[in-house]
């Protein structure tokens, strides 16, 4: 299973842009890469998910380098609204099924 | 649809008793799970499932069982509940395909072991 690793928090500033990174080193061939959002007293919601280069949504862009070792979820123009805490997850069909959280970002973003 | 439904939402039990906690998702899902989110951290793989029939342990499977006789339903079975197993947990589930697909979460069942 591809380890993962986060900071475990970041603040931020309303409307400037945030980029979270995560670290992968041993993600495998058929591993794909999908970040969650969880608020507190909820369940992680999905934001976006990718395999490689760079995927964009209508909430956010994920960069993937060539070597995909590490990905960048990249949050435009953050409002209050977006503090919570974010989550990287490597996954693939070499896993059988099984999806295991990091650590996490807690994200502050401040008026 | 309803998507990911867990029972109870709260529960207290006293230690050594036992109880199980319910999941039914309608999406026709073959892939679920259940995790715990202790309070300040992250979420721990208990106990997955690829199909019905089929159940694997996770990261911290120990004081736990589950079963899979349907695709809509995951029960988790807590066996003499611990003070250790106060934590909230989430039952999800994801359809079959390339990647990891999108993970359906429930709302979350908050259990405290006194």
């Amino acid at each position: 299973l591809a380890k993962t690793t986060q900071p475990i928090s970041m603040d931020s500033y309303e409307g400037q842009e945030v980029n979270i990174t995560c670290s992968h080193n041993n993600i495998a061939t058929n591993d794909y890469i999908t970040w969650y959002q969880q608020f507190p007293s909820q369940g992680p919601r999905f934001i976006i998910q990718g395999y490689k280069t760079k995927v964009t949504n209508e909430v956010a862009s994920l960069f993937i380098p060539a070597d995909r070792k590490s990905s960048t979820l990249s949050l435009p123009r953050v409002s209050l609204s977006d503090t919570a805490v974010y989550y990287c997850l490597v996954g693939g069909y070499n896993q059988g099924g099984k999806l295991i959280f990091g650590q996490g970002t807690e994200l502050s973003v401040k008026p | 649809n309803a998507g990911v439904t867990q029972t109870p939402k709260f529960r207290i039990l006293k230690i050594g008793q036992s109880m199980t906690l319910q999941c039914t998702q309608d999406m026709n899902h073959n892939y679920m799970y259940w995790y715990r989110q202790d309070p300040g951290m992250g979420l721990k793989l208990i106990y997955y499932s690829v199909g019905a029939g089929i159940t694997d342990k996770g990261e911290v499977p120990n004081g736990y069982n589950v079963s899979r006789s349907t695709t809509e339903d995951f029960p988790l079975r807590l066996e003499l509940a611990a003070p250790s197993q106060t934590s909230v947990y989430f039952c999800a589930s994801r359809a079959s395909g390339s990647g990891t697909g999108e993970l359906f979460f429930g709302e979350g069942s908050r259990l405290t072991v006194l």
